[in-house]
């Protein structure tokens, strides 16, 4: 596509459900960046990929965080029983190449926990 | 561990007027530093880059900003102030070793005065 791609761009969840944040990076982009931006914020790292290797998760806050890059295109971040905490706006970004200095961001998700 | 710091969480400027957005990086190793810029309800875009080349860099939309060692500085800065820089502008070094992450600062608003 012609840019980075996130859906749904906003999702309001109760505590305790399961959801699941899609990022379609641009097509041929190697590397896949996870990011989470609470409000006033900058974003933190949340983990990356190299094509479908998972290659750095140590952003990941605990274990009902995991993300998958099954085919090296498409990435999805799954919060498993969502907190109030977990509120923020997830960002995705992809780039070229590994190490590449530029990284293209999509405009988010914003992820609202009642 | 690299981190970098902004300095100022709101800056105000008279459209017209220069930019002085600053920045202190902390870094073991020569860095590579970013200025991202974040429009409402807009994805983050890089404004510009820094990797040990010309300490002297010029972004887009007039911005430009020097690398300068001795200050472990890397401040943003334009001349002329115009209503559409209104935004906020993020301080970025990237991660060194296996992990490109973006390491992000806390951010500065800029606010643009008619």
């Amino acid at each position: 596509g012609a840019g980075v791609s996130q859906s749904p761009r906003y999702k309001v969840t109760k505590r305790g459900q399961d959801v699941a944040l899609r990022c379609d990076p641009i097509s041929g982009h190697v590397s896949l960046y996870w990011y989470r931006q609470a409000l006033g914020q900058g974003p933190e790292f949340l983990t990356y990929f190299n094509y479908e290797a998972q290659q750095d998760k140590s952003g990941l806050p605990n274990d009902r965080f995991s993300a998958e890059r099954p085919e090296g295109s498409i990435s999805t971040l799954t919060i498993q029983r969502t907190e109030q905490r977990d509120s923020a706006m997830y960002r995705c970004a992809s780039s070229l190449e590994e190490g590449a200095a530029q990284a293209f961001f999509g405009q988010g998700t914003r992820l609202t926990v009642v | 561990a690299q981190s970098v710091t902004q300095l100022d969480s709101h800056v105000s400027v008279s459209e017209g007027t220069p930019v002085l957005l600053r920045c202190n990086y902390s870094s073991s190793y020569s860095p590579s530093l970013f200025w991202y810029v974040q429009h409402p309800n807009k994805g983050l875009q890089l404004l510009l880059k820094y990797t040990s080349a010309a300490t002297l860099v010029k972004g887009i939309n007039g911005f430009e900003a020097e690398f300068k060692k001795s200050e472990t500085s890397f401040h943003l800065t334009k001349p002329s102030a115009h209503m559409s820089d209104a935004a906020e502008y993020f301080c970025v070094v990237r991660g060194v070793g296996s992990s490109y992450k973006l390491i992000f600062g806390s951010g500065t608003r800029l606010l643009v005065r008619p």
